[in-house]
């Protein structure tokens, strides 16, 4: 069973700065299977990038997700207040599921 | 446009069972691949299994391999997730989701999630 450990916990910064959330994989995944979602306080989480490096549709381009093998990384440039979320990484291989436990992005 | 409404609130005792409703809207159904998820107080996603209704067959996450069913009726365009021998630990909020064409068990549209809490 694959385990994703994203790293921080909690990340701190200031509007326009670019923030770097991590997440490493217990072993080699295919990277067409990483997805990035987004959860405000109080609603559902949403998509934001699928495949690794894909956005989905409305997604603005300050979204941006790259990696492979065990390491991935979504990058947030020019933070907006309202990016104020906690991201879950997610690999969605091997007909299962897998979250990793969430990075809390605080502007 | 897609869009998942699941069932709402419930409470139960613990020891019993709660099926949650999952009602799709959009394009086809049956081809699709329809998860669930659960979220504790305050905690991150764990993923819980996910079924494709064309065929019926759902896989399930080993922790909840043996309290969980996840069903899916083609004729009301409705997923279902029960759990049964519930604990206390079982409170939160329960997702479902439905993934895109190209890729199977990606959470591409989420429904607004159900409340279940399990207390005496």
């Amino acid at each position: 069973e694959v385990v994703l450990t994203q790293s921080p916990g909690t990340l701190s910064l200031s509007p326009g700065e670019r923030a770097t959330l991590s997440c490493r994989a217990s072993q080699s995944v295919s990277g067409s299977q990483i997805a990035w979602h987004q959860q405000k306080p109080g609603q559902a989480p949403r998509l934001l990038i699928y495949g690794t490096s894909r956005r989905v549709t409305g997604i603005p381009d300050r979204f941006s997700g790259s990696g492979s093998g065990t390491d991935f990384t979504l990058t947030i440039f020019r933070l907006e207040p309202e990016d104020v979320a906690v991201y879950y990484c997610h690999y969605y291989g091997n007909s299962r599921g897998t979250f990793g436990q969430g990075t809390k992005l605080e502007i | 446009q897609v869009q998942l409404v699941q069932s709402g609130a419930e409470v139960r005792q613990p020891g019993s069972s709660v099926k949650v409703s999952c009602k799709a809207s959009g394009d086809s159904f049956k081809s699709y691949v329809f998860s669930w998820a659960r979220q504790a107080p305050g905690q991150g996603l764990e993923w819980m299994g996910g079924v494709i209704p064309l065929f019926g067959t759902p896989n399930y996450a080993q922790k909840f391999q043996d309290r969980v069913t996840i069903t899916a009726d083609e004729s009301t365009r409705t997923v279902f997730l029960e759990l049964s021998s519930l604990r206390s630990d079982d409170t939160g909020i329960y997702y479902c989701a439905r993934d895109q064409a190209g890729e199977p068990y990606i959470f591409a549209y989420w429904g607004q999630g159900t409340q279940l809490t399990v207390s005496s």
